[in-house]
């Protein structure tokens, strides 16, 4: 099982659509978990950190279930901007670092 | 603030040349990062330095070097560059501490013939 794996989609919907992703994690003791965006041919950008208790941002939630081990983002009223490939992204731990583990990424198109 | 900076956004290379990417950051970052983007395969980690002075082998560390000039900068070298280092370079930093949010300079896009 990959460390961090995500639906490639690419996930088609209209605009004003509530779009789900999840992201599946195998190593228990991670610590810290994010979103981010990338869009096409740029860097990614840090969508959203993760917090146990959940966190929204406008029209962004994003969920942890640290029992079944994965993340989620939620999107509501998805906007034609909202198009990207979006990145989930777990930490962790060893020694006095902590590493960053990607998975390769879920694309979303969002249709007028 | 320009946040995290690389040079160049474009290279072409001959199999066997070398050089470096520059990579530099203006948030007083202790943590900097080297990653490697390829079409399906993800992010991946090269090296890592967690401060000033240190530097660690990430998922592929192979084939190339790094450097922690100073605090801001952070350079990756290709000593004979291969085709199968054709790819995105993705600098990166970091505070050093329980959020470890990490922010993305804009990429060297990398084609080695």
């Amino acid at each position: 099982r990959k460390e961090v794996e995500q639906d490639p989609g690419p996930f088609n919907v209209p605009e004003g659509a509530t779009v789900a992703f999840n992201c599946t994690y195998s190593n228990s003791a991670s610590q810290s978990f994010f979103w981010y965006r990338q869009d096409c041919r740029k860097e990614p950008k840090l969508l959203m950190s993760v917090y146990s208790s959940g966190n929204e941002d406008g029209r962004f939630t994003a969920q942890l279930n640290r029992a079944s081990q994965y993340i989620s983002l939620l999107i509501r009223d998805s906007k034609l901007s909202d198009s990207a490939t979006y990145l989930c992204a777990v930490m962790n731990y060893g020694g006095s670092q902590g590493n960053l583990i990607f998975g390769k990424g879920t694309k979303l198109s969002v249709k007028p | 603030n320009a946040g995290v900076t690389q040079t160049p956004k474009f290279q072409v290379l001959k199999t066997g040349q070398s050089m470096t990417l520059q990579c530099a950051q203006d948030m007083n970052h202790n943590s900097m990062y080297w990653y490697r983007q390829d079409p399906g395969m993800g992010l991946r980690l090269i090296y890592y330095s967690a401060s000033e002075g240190t530097t660690d082998k990430g998922e592929v560390p192979n084939g190339y070097n790094v450097s922690r000039l100073n605090k801001r900068e952070f350079s990756l070298r290709l000593e004979s560059a291969a085709p199968s280092q054709t790819s995105v370079y993705f600098c990166a930093s970091s505070e050093t501490g329980a959020s470890y949010e990490q922010y993305f300079g804009p990429g060297t896009r990398l084609t080695v013939t």
